[in-house]
């Protein structure tokens, strides 16, 4: 069974980067999509990015100029840096798997988006000085 | 980018009640690409639905998924003490991935 688990500073001063770690154990970071998903305080959920383990990225247009998502297989983790960090960046950051589920495309086995179906437990980021 | 509107906003019903939940798209979402979540306070959502209509691993019969283009709807067939929670739904047919604001399904 996958399991993720976040870690990180639980407190980031305004202007610096926010730096999370996910750990995957049960499975290799060598497949699926890796997900990266925040609630602040209250509020709902915002998808942030993906990375795949070749580390093709896709991320949220919102955040796009401040985030990077990078995935190390050597260490079976994937991270989240989010740079110039301001209040508005407070929040619950999640961990997500995505389900598998792959098709051919032109004879090659190629992966597809799916819902999240394994997320870590969340870790709390408060942006203040 | 897809915006999901969820209603009603809070739901109040009886244990053993039905609850019938909204998502609708402002354009249509593809394939249907359209998952359904479950928050209690102080955890992780947990996936119910995707595809619309496919339950996830373990969860039970009484929750079921509807829809297409841009209506979908959550069922919950028998409302257990374990089912009072947010729901939300989330599109993964155009990027950005995004969520529904939430639906609360309180006791009454």
């Amino acid at each position: 069974q996958v399991q993720l688990q976040e870690s990180g500073p639980g407190l980031v001063k305004p202007s610096e980067t926010l730096s999370l770690t996910c750990t995957v154990s049960g499975n290799s970071v060598t497949s699926y999509y890796w997900n990266w998903i925040r609630q602040p305080p209250g509020k709902g959920l915002e998808w942030i990015g993906y990375v795949y383990h070749s580390g093709s990225t896709n991320y949220n247009p919102s955040l796009k100029s401040r985030v990077t998502i990078s995935v190390d297989t050597s260490k079976n983790q994937f991270s989240l840096n989010l740079r110039s960090v301001t209040a508005a960046d407070t929040a619950i950051y999640y961990c997500a798997k995505e389900k598998l589920r792959m098709t051919m495309v032109r004879g090659v086995l190629t992966p597809l988006h799916e819902a999240f179906d394994i997320w870590g437990q969340g870790t709390m980021v408060t942006v203040s000085s | 980018e897809i915006v999901l509107t969820q209603s009603p906003g809070t739901l109040s019903l009886s244990p053993g009640e039905r609850a019938t939940l909204s998502c609708r798209a402002s354009q249509s979402v593809t394939s249907p690409y359209l998952a359904w979540y479950q928050q209690k306070p102080g955890q992780a959502p947990r996936l119910l639905i995707y595809g619309a209509s496919s339950r996830a691993t373990g969860i039970p019969d009484r929750f079921s998924g509807s829809g297409s283009g841009t209506d979908f709807t959550l069922t919950i067939s028998r409302l257990e003490p374990e089912d009072f929670a947010v729901y939300y739904c989330q599109q993964y047919g155009g990027s950005p991935w995004t969520f529904g604001q939430g639906t609360k399904v309180d006791i009454k």
